[in-house]
């Protein structure tokens, strides 16, 4: 079964400073993996995805995330961080069929 | 039109109490998905409809019933719920795993449910 693990229930910048946020995966066969963004009351945003080819995924709002087979991670990093990057941000993985699984969630926030 | 539209934003009940939560999407979509979500907890699955068959039921109590009358639109049915069922409950589709590719899901705003 598939399953994903954040390191790091809580992350804490400065406004301008690198976001990094730590995603691990376990996959038996090869994983489609995500990023998504959920704001306080709101649903869940893609942000980005790994399906295959280049393993530098860009996404929306300066959001990217690379896909390490050998270290089994697919971390999102961002340069700048933004206030209005604060947000909860979920690491998910895909079976290639309907079920998505999400790991625990990384909360971020971006001090002024 | 790229939105997947839940109703009621909220809802209270009462554990005797039915109800139903609604999820429109008009993007053609052929899989729609039921998530459930804690405070403070990331999404759980509950159901999957695909091409308007349950495909996937991740062992949900009998009080949580869906039913996906068409391929736009996927209800959950409510009935004597527990305090403890109080959740955020995201409805999301996809093209669906037939579509080939990644099966990219697109989410609701969510109901809020409280049972009193």
């Amino acid at each position: 079964a598939q399953s994903v693990t954040q390191l790091g229930s809580h992350v804490s910048v400065s406004e301008g400073a690198l976001v990094l946020l730590r995603c691990n995966y376990s996959s038996s066969v090869p994983p489609y993996l995500f990023w998504y963004v959920q704001y306080p009351n709101q649903g869940l945003q893609l942000l980005l995805k790994y399906t295959t080819g280049a393993t530098l995924v860009k996404g929306i709002n300066g959001f990217e995330a690379e896909f390490k087979k050998s270290e089994t991670s697919f971390h999102l990093t961002k340069p700048s961080a933004h206030m209005s990057d604060a947000a909860e941000y979920f690491c998910a993985v895909s079976d290639r069929g309907n079920k998505l699984v999400f790991g625990a969630g990384t909360i971020l926030r971006v001090k002024s | 039109d790229t939105e997947v539209t839940q109703t009621p934003k909220h809802l209270v009940m009462g554990m005797t109490n039915k109800k139903s939560l609604k999820c429109e999407q008009h993007m053609g979509h052929r899989a729609m998905y039921w998530y459930k979500q804690k405070a403070k907890k990331p999404p759980e699955l509950m159901f999957v409809y695909s091409y308007e068959k349950l495909s996937i039921n991740e062992s949900v109590p009998s009080r949580f019933s869906p039913e996906c009358p068409n391929s736009s639109l996927l209800n959950l049915h409510l009935h004597a719920l527990q305090p403890e069922d109080s959740a955020l409950y995201l409805c999301a589709s996809s093209q669906g795993r037939l579509a080939g590719g990644a099966n990219v899901l697109t989410f609701g705003a969510g109901s809020r449910l409280t049972v009193l």
